[in-house]
């Protein structure tokens, strides 16, 4: 059974700080890991999608690894804004063809 | 392209009467999936489906909880009987292959008063 984690759970950070969010998962065995930001009462929103073949994926200032053999995945954040402080979630998907999803990390930025 | 659409947004029923809450996945896409999320909790998997067939209901309760996709209109998701316990934030995502990416609806708030 898949399980996520996400570390830290709440991070506070300054405008223009470069950051990094942290995802591990246990299975291995996965097609593809997406990450989604969600603002408080709405929905998610799809900011990337890493195959398991490919080790980045950048759009923007946004950019995620995947180690897939060691189950990690890390989401990098140039040059914070106010308009980032999301909660930021990881979902691999794997033979299930579900997404499981961590709790995620909500991330303030500091004007 | 419209993205997921959910609807209603918000829902408010009483103990004891029905919710269904409806989804439009994007167009094309032929893969929807339920999710539950309760107040300070991740988001819970419940059921996956394609058109006129469920394939994996495993997070979805037992009792009361159902869900279809038929082949024309959107997916719904009904609870028969609401309790207390069942107030959430209702997702809805769609995909187009069973491992390709997956797009959220804005969800439906259910509150049980």
């Amino acid at each position: 059974k898949q399980e996520v984690t996400q570390i830290p759970a709440a991070l506070s950070v300054p405008e223009g700080e470069n950051l990094v969010l942290n995802c591990s998962f246990t299975d291995s065995a996965i097609y593809n890991l997406q990450w989604f930001r969600q603002d408080p009462g709405k929905g998610l929103t799809s900011l990337l999608l890493i195959q398991s073949s490919q080790r980045e994926q950048t759009s923007g200032r946004l950019n995620a690894s995947l180690d897939k053999s060691s189950g990690r995945s890390t989401l990098y954040i140039a040059a914070s804004q106010p308009g980032d402080s999301a909660t930021y979630l990881c979902a691999p998907l794997g033979g299930s063809e579900k997404l499981v999803f961590g709790k995620g990390t909500k991330l303030t930025v500091n004007p | 392209n419209a993205g997921v659409m959910q609807n209603p947004r918000h829902l408010v029923r009483r103990r004891g009467q029905e919710a269904r809450l409806r989804c439009s996945p994007m167009k094309g896409h032929s893969h929807v999936y339920w999710y539950r999320q309760l107040p300070e909790e991740g988001l819970k998997f419940m059921v996956y489906l394609q058109k006129e067939n469920i394939i994996d209901e495993s997070g979805m309760p037992k009792e009361r909880f159902s869900a279809e996709f038929p082949k024309e209109g959107p997916s719904i998701l009904r609870i028969q009987q609401v309790v207390r316990g069942d107030s959430a934030a209702y997702f809805c995502a769609s995909s187009l292959e069973g491992n390709t990416e997956a797009f959220f609806g804005q969800g439906t708030r259910l509150t049980v008063v």
